[in-house]
This record gives C-alpha cells, structure tokens and sequence, in this order.
C-alpha cells in the first residue's frame, strides 16, 4: 500500500524553463510534507518542506505547493538549471495516529534539466 | 563538520552471515532512522529511534534489528541475511524528530548472495 505516491518516473526539462515535479497521498493523518533531492551515490538531502496549515513555501527558485482537498502536492523549480538534475522524493509524516514517528517516501522523480 | 558516517559504503556477503552497519552523528540529533532504497519503491522506513533506548518499527522491519544504547550511534543488524535484502541502504537523523530537516548518511550498497 504505497501512502505517498510520484506516478512520474522520470521528467525532462529544458534549462530555465519550469519543472513541476507531482506527489500524491492517501493518508488523511500526515500533516507534514517533505522533498529531498538525491545525486548519484549520495545520500538524499532536504530541501524544502511545508506544513498541513499552509499552502505555499517559498525558497529561492524552490516552491512547494499543498492542495490537502486533493491531497496533492507540487514542487516547483524555476528557473530550471543542468545542476538540478538529480532523483527527488517526496515524504510525509505525521504528528499522530498510526504513522506516527515514521516518515514515508514516494518511489522518486528523475529530474534531468538540459542545457 | 556535521555527518552521518555509515560503514561500511559497500558488503557482499552470504545468506545466513550475521552482519552489522554502523550508524554515527555527530550533531546531538534524538532522532535517527533507517531506509532501504529498491527501484520502483523508493525510499522504505525500517526502523527508528526517538532516543536512547526507544526504537520502532518502520514499515519493512522484518529480517532487522536495531539498538540505540547511545544517541549518536543507531546500528543496523542483519542477524540472517537473505537475498532479498540485497539494496542501498540509507541511515539518517534529524533533531526534534521528523518535521525538521533529516540529514542522511552516503548509504550502503550491501548485496546477499
């Protein structure tokens, strides 16, 4: 039962244009929402998150955006550059219920920005 | 500089071989945790600790162990590994739990023949 899901494999964009990487969920409990970034060989790291009480997180060329109605949620990265190129996940969490404690991950977006 | 060092990065072993890797942070964080990362499922939970002395499943536990008898230190143990449990895998902490920022080891590549 996969609770958060990113049902787009892989994007391609070209450099500066926008990307919308897409995450949707089914557990009505999470109330915290998490991407990360991963290179190759890496270890993933944090890059932008946004609580259930808001709408919108803004940083730099990074927005994420929560629509809990739909229970969906988006990252924007504009102006797209080569360098984000990378996997991205997202992941929630939430502060009760039986998910408490645990973070989950979608299977990841493949992000490739062409120059 | 603030980490999380796992070891080892990679390990090929045999089925049934008892095996452990270590976990370390040096930022003080209380909690830690453990993923494994397949293709097609991303990142799964398998165990984690809110702090010294309290650990829980996550949502693929079965086949591992854990112990947190010290806050910067959260091994993983595989007392009778199994093919299946050929993946990367990943340790992480963050403080005040998981809304806040978690920061992840390099992984480790671990293969079971």
């Amino acid at each position: 039962d996969q609770q958060v899901k990113q049902n787009s494999p892989s994007l391609s964009v070209q450099e500066g244009r926008i990307s919308i990487l897409n995450c949707d969920y089914t557990n009505s409990m999470f109330d915290y929402f998490l991407w990360y970034k991963k290179y190759p060989a890496e270890g993933p790291t944090f890059l932008i998150s946004i609580s259930s009480i808001k709408d919108k997180n803004e940083d730099g060329r990074f927005t994420v955006f929560l629509n809990k109605s739909a229970k969906h949620l988006s990252l924007h990265i504009v102006p797209s550059q080569p360098g984000d190129s990378a996997v991205y996940f997202c992941a929630a969490s939430a502060v009760a219920g039986t998910s408490y404690g645990k973070l989950t991950f979608g299977q990841g977006t493949i992000l490739t920005v062409h120059p | 500089e603030a980490q999380v060092t796992q070891n080892p990065r990679y390990l090929i072993t045999v089925t049934g071989k008892k095996l452990t890797v270590t976990c370390s942070q040096n930022m003080n964080h209380e909690y830690m945790s453990w993923y494994r990362q397949d293709p097609g499922l991303g990142l799964r939970q398998i165990y984690y600790s809110m702090n010294v002395e309290v650990t829980d499943k996550g949502d693929v536990p079965e086949g591992y162990k854990v112990s947190r008898k010290e806050k910067r230190n959260f091994p993983l143990i595989l007392e009778s590994p199994s093919p299946n449990q050929t993946s990367l895998y990943f340790c992480a902490s963050s403080d005040r739990g998981l809304n806040t920022e978690a920061f992840f080891g390099q992984g480790t590549r671990l293969t079971v023949v």
